[in-house]
């Protein structure tokens, strides 16, 4: 089983849709959680940043994690066309000698005007 | 304020030799970290730098090391090049502050090992 699994989608929804990205893992020494949107040939960008279970509102942007399901999600709202992009979620573990931090392979998302 | 900037923005290298790739973190991140980039295993952490010392290590052979300097510059090498290093090097400066994390990564340096 992989640490972190991603669906690589591609995920194409309408512009206004709301959508739902999600990863799942099977490390539970991962305590902090991000999401990046990387568009293509650029960087990726931090968009959320969490620790705990439950939810993290930023704007059109709610990140949500279930540690006891070992399952964390990336809720955009209103979805608009400059949203295609690249979703990647990491988890990090609290450090040591051990430290561990593991990406997502990605979603690839295209919203449609 | 300025950006992340790495240099050179492309390199192509032949197999057995070195790179140093460079990166100049937003002023006041003291926080410096590394990341190569690749179609088949995606982003992958390399490690990260604070205050001149490494601070965390990703899973990398001993080919790839890095240093920081007293301005938070930060050089990435990677020794006795292989095919297999042809990536994406991303380099990313943070700042944690009163609770919160603020990261912010370069464009990168596309590598070709030829």
């Amino acid at each position: 089983q992989k640490e972190v699994e991603q669906d690589p989608g591609p995920l194409s929804v309408p512009e206004g849709a709301i959508v739902s990205l999600n990863c799942t893992y099977s490390n539970s020494a991962f305590q902090y959680f991000m999401w990046y949107r990387q568009y293509s040939r650029k960087g990726p960008e931090l968009l959320m940043y969490t620790y705990s279970s439950g939810n993290k509102e930023d704007g059109r942007f709610t990140a949500q994690v279930d540690k006891s399901s070992k399952y964390i999600s990336l809720f955009i709202r209103d979805s608009q066309p400059s949203d295609s992009a690249t979703y990647l979620c990491a988890l990090e573990n609290s450090g040591g000698s051990n430290y561990k931090l593991t990406f997502g392979k990605g979603t690839l998302l295209t919203v449609n005007p | 304020k300025a950006g992340v900037t790495q240099t050179p923005r492309y390199l192509i290298k032949t197999r057995g030799q070195q790179v140093t790739l460079s990166c100049s973190p937003i002023s006041g991140h003291r926080s410096v970290s590394w990341y190569q980039q690749t179609p088949g295993q995606g982003l992958q952490f390399l490690f990260e730098y604070f205050s001149e010392t490494q601070r965390n290590k990703g899973n990398f052979p001993g080919r790839f090391s890095g240093r920081q300097f007293s301005n938070s510059r930060s050089e990435m090498n990677v020794s006795t090049l292989e095919l297999g290093d042809s990536a994406l090097y991303l380099c990313a400066s943070s700042l944690r502050l009163a609770g919160v994390y603020t990261q912010y990564f370069g464009p990168g340096t596309r590598l070709t090992v030829l």
